[in-house]
């Protein structure tokens, strides 16, 4: 399974734009990312999944380079109740398991 | 329509002993997945069910154990219960193994174990 790092806390005020990336260096070829969310004492929340380039929802946009070795989540103007841990996974999608780190916490400020 | 439901909600049990949690996936799932998180650190993955059958286990001791019954519901066992066991336990489903990465996850169940 590829490994990811991504930073442990972020800060931004409300309005504003917030990226966090995730590097995965070793990602395979069947590999896809995938974003999840959680608050406290909830389950996680799936956001948003992309192979290459770039994926946009209602929530969120996902940039993925040519190389794949690194992804960017960007959620745009964040508000108090975005604040959360956001977790980059990176897997095949038929893996029976899903490997979280330890994720970023993401603390939007009013 | 329900999502995932898991009951209890939170537990309080003594070293030694043993607990039983539940698991209702969503309507249409067939794949259960069961996570330990401990406060602080991501989920960790115990078991995975697919159509009642074991489809992977992770690093986790034998005295956890868990089943899927006909309905597609779940249960997740714990043995002769640690202090180290305390933990948020999370159950996922998905409509299919290929689609694993987009995992729907319960609020979960709070274990004390004291």
């Amino acid at each position: 399974l590829a490994k990811t790092t991504q930073p442990i806390s972020m800060d931004s005020y409300e309005g504003q734009e917030v990226n966090i990336t995730c590097s995965h260096n070793n990602i395979a070829t069947n590999d896809y990312i995938t974003w999840y969310q959680q608050f406290p004492s909830q389950g996680p929340r799936f956001i948003i999944q992309g192979y290459k380039t770039k994926v946009t929802n209602e929530v969120a946009s996902l940039f993925i380079p040519a190389d794949r070795k690194s992804s960017t989540l960007s959620l745009p103007r964040v508000s108090l109740s975005d604040t959360a841990v956001y977790y980059c996974l990176v897997g095949d999608l038929n893996d029976y398991k899903l490997s979280f780190g330890a994720g970023t916490t993401v603390t939007v400020r009013a | 329509d329900a999502g995932v439901t898991q009951s209890p909600t939170h537990l309080i049990k003594t070293r030694g002993q043993h607990v039983t949690l539940r698991c209702s996936p969503i309507s249409g799932h067939k794949s259960v997945s069961w996570y330990q998180q401990v406060l602080g650190q991501g989920p960790q993955f115990i078991f995975q069910y697919y159509e009642k059958e074991e489809r992977g286990r992770g690093n986790f001791p034998d005295r956890f154990s868990a089943r899927q019954f006909p309905n597609y519901s779940s249960e997740l066992n714990v043995n002769a219960l640690l202090l180290g066991d305390s933990a948020l336990y999370l159950c996922a489903s998905s409509l299919a193994p290929d689609r694993n990465t987009e995992a729907f996850f319960g609020q979960g169940t709070r274990l004390t174990v004291v």
